[in-house]
């Protein structure tokens, strides 16, 4: 099994209808993150969590909420989706040194029409 | 601004090649630096970090960090078509992370 599991791996969805991705680790990791990927622009952090208690906005939040269920889960809920928000989504993991680098898991292809 | 700068490419080069990939980055905050390989329709896959200045190898891969410049560099040896891949760089400090682009990189047979 994968380190970091993602679900669903594709989604086609409606403008305006609430969608949720969900991440899980096995890495025992305290910190994950949520992450969206768009052509010429990059990796973009939407939401950041370094333990069950603690929850934090990234540069992108608009439009997205979090919820950290466990220290292994890990979910991002978009309201009312739009089509800006189609793009390839990440959850990633680390330890409390994240300058040794993060745990992708192998991302939600999510198109908005 | 973006805090780390990364040319997109794309890059083709023949097989057995050296391959140079190359960001800059302007937060002085950044201690760790990393590469990242991502192949078409995948997560990002750490390759290696490297803390401070100073050079680092895993095999056919060199990754090198010039703080004074703030000038970060991967290096490929005797590149083969399965290293095709798009290449990230990163910055981590004071609890943040910053992703460059990604560089597209083609070896072609």
């Amino acid at each position: 099994d994968a380190d970091v599991t993602q679900t669903p791996r594709n989604r086609i969805t409606k403008t305006g209808k609430r969608i949720m991705l969900e991440c899980s680790q096995t890495k025992g990791h305290d910190r994950m993150y949520w992450y969206r990927q768009d052509p010429g622009l990059g990796l973009r952090l939407i939401y950041y969590s370094f333990d069950v208690k603690d929850i934090n906005k990234g540069e992108i939040s608009d439009g997205y909420s979090v919820s950290r269920q466990a220290q292994a889960k890990f979910s991002l809920s978009l309201e009312s989706a739009i089509p800006n928000q189609t793009a390839l989504y990440f959850c990633a993991t680390s330890d409390s040194t994240g300058g040794y680098g993060y745990t992708f898991g192998s991302g939600t292809r999510l198109t908005v029409v | 601004q973006k805090e780390v700068e990364q040319d997109p490419g794309p890059l083709s080069v023949p097989e057995g090649a050296i391959v140079s990939l190359n960001c800059t980055y302007s937060n002085s905050a950044f201690q760790y630096f990393m590469w990242y390989r991502q192949y078409s329709r995948k997560g990002p896959e750490l390759l290696m970090y490297t803390y401070s200045s100073g050079n680092k190898e895993d095999g056919r891969f060199t990754a090198q960090v010039d703080k004074s410049s703030k000038y970060i560099s991967l290096f490929i040896r005797d590149s083969q078509p399965s290293d095709s891949a798009t290449y990230l760089c990163a910055s981590w400090g004071d609890n943040d992370m910053r992703f460059g682009a990604g560089t597209r990189l083609t070896v072609k047979p």
